[in-house]
């Protein structure tokens, strides 16, 4: 099956620090999505992006398909961007997402 | 709107002793609904999935159980815990292929 990398797996940020956030699968997908949990566990939608750029605010997300990563841009961070970021693609051709294992980040103010 | 709700939020269970975890969608009809686990490590496990009433897919050989009894409602279930049952549950249902939503989980400890 499809395997999820991110990195890097621990991130510790200044506030107005702008970060990165890496993800590697290891095949190709037409589902691509990120995830921020909260400190309490809250797992929040942020992109769906099998493709090509969106941004939200302050956060952005590129993946580039055909070398199989996915960028996630975190701009001006905030202590409320602490938390732990997710990547998750399909299962084969199912709807069902394998999680890489995440980067967690920690925004000091 | 869609919400989903899981219950209870925290739970202390021994050893040996039954499980019962409760996740409802509101706001759909017919979702996809699925159970993960997320043990200290930060990393989802899914355990099972399902497409409707009385029809579950387990992803995980392991001492839980899964079934959907009614259209919204999705009921984790173990006859006896172990120790390494303990983590932090979740339920998720997706209203089309581009995203999943999760609950608010909960957190299990067996000991």
């Amino acid at each position: 099956g499809i395997q999820v990398e991110q990195s890097p797996p621990d991130l510790i940020l200044q506030e107005g620090a702008n970060s990165t956030l890496r993800c590697n699968f290891s095949d190709s997908v037409n589902n691509l999505q990120w995830f921020h949990q909260n400190p309490w566990g809250q797992l929040i939608n942020l992109f769906y992006i099998p493709s090509g750029t969106k941004q939200n605010g302050r956060l952005s997300a590129t993946t580039v398909a055909t070398e199989r990563y996915s960028l996630l841009y975190i701009s001006s961070s905030q202590t409320t961007d602490s938390g732990v970021y997710f990547c998750a693609a399909p299962q084969g051709g199912s709807e069902k997402l394998v999680f890489g294992k995440g980067t967690k980040l920690t925004v000091n103010p | 709107s869609q919400t989903i709700h899981q219950w209870p939020a925290t739970l202390v269970q021994p050893v040996g002793s039954p499980l019962s975890l409760e996740c409802t969608v509101e706001g759909t009809s017919n979702p996809n609904l699925y159970w993960y686990r997320q043990a200290a490590g930060r990393g989802l496990q899914l355990l099972f999935y399902s497409v409707g009433i009385g029809q579950i897919s387990s992803e995980v050989p392991q001492n839980l159980s899964a079934s959907r009894p009614q259209d919204r409602q999705f009921i984790l279930s173990s006859k006896k815990l172990l120790l390494s049952d303990s983590g932090f549950y979740l339920c998720a249902w997706n209203p089309s292929w581009e995203t999943q939503y999760f609950g608010p989980g909960t957190r299990l400890l067996v000991l």
